[in-house]
């Protein structure tokens, strides 16, 4: 069964530095997310992509963040300027007919 | 209440016993899924039933959904220690647009 990828599973940053979360879509999708979890909390929606395009965001998603997908196979999430609270676990999502979610990328800021 | 509320927050049984969680939502939807997570890990789907549907099982899933309650509820049967895990509801409203995930209820089965 076609898959969602998501690389590294584990990053852990110094606060400041940008991180690049990484994550390979199911290849025939054309919609594609991003979803982040604070430890312990609720699952939320960052942003959706779409035709290159940001078709939507979050109140989350600030400037701080942004997505791209820069050779049509990766779709790429950065955060510019890590702070504690970004510790989470991100997990992207392609869709087609339904949802399929990545494994995740926990990320650790220190 | 917010998109997406369930209940119970947590829920401890004995194994082989059934249990039962709920989820309520405010807007229309297209769609309703479940989905386990275990502490720490990814999300894995469980099943998705469409608004035209009542009832869907898969196993030891049951998930009905109630869409003039808006609610749906996820029976597990005969549980098993290793169905101990978050399970959480995710509501899709259709047209590519986000899904929107509940609270969660905390499953713990005890041997």
């Amino acid at each position: 069964e076609p898959e969602v990828t998501q690389t590294p599973s584990h990053q852990v940053t110094q606060m400041g530095q940008e991180v690049i979360l990484r994550c390979v879509p199911i290849s025939n999708h054309l919609y594609f997310y991003w979803y982040r979890q604070i430890l312990g909390q609720k699952v939320e929606f960052l942003v959706s992509f779409y035709n290159n395009e940001i078709s939507e965001k979050s109140e989350i998603f600030d400037d701080q963040f942004s997505v791209e997908r820069p050779d049509g196979s990766n779709f790429t999430l950065k955060i510019r300027s890590t702070k504690l609270e970004d510790s989470a676990m991100y997990f992207c999502a392609s869709m087609d007919y339904g949802y399929t979610f990545g494994s995740g990328t926990r990320l650790t800021v220190v | 209440s917010q998109q997406g509320e369930e209940d119970p927050q947590a829920l401890s049984i004995q194994e082989g016993e059934n249990a039962t969680m709920n989820c309520s939502y405010k807007t229309s939807i297209n769609n309703l899924q479940w989905y386990r997570q275990n502490s720490g890990r990814g999300l894995v789907h469980l099943i998705l039933i469409r608004s035209n549907e009542r009832e869907k099982h898969s196993g030891r899933l049951r998930v009905t959904l109630d869409t003039s309650k808006k609610s749906s509820s996820l029976l597990i049967t005969a549980s098993r220690a290793a169905d101990t895990a978050s399970y959480f509801c995710a509501t899709d409203p259709g047209g590519y647009q986000k899904v929107t995930f509940g609270t969660g209820t905390k499953l713990q089965v005890i041997p």
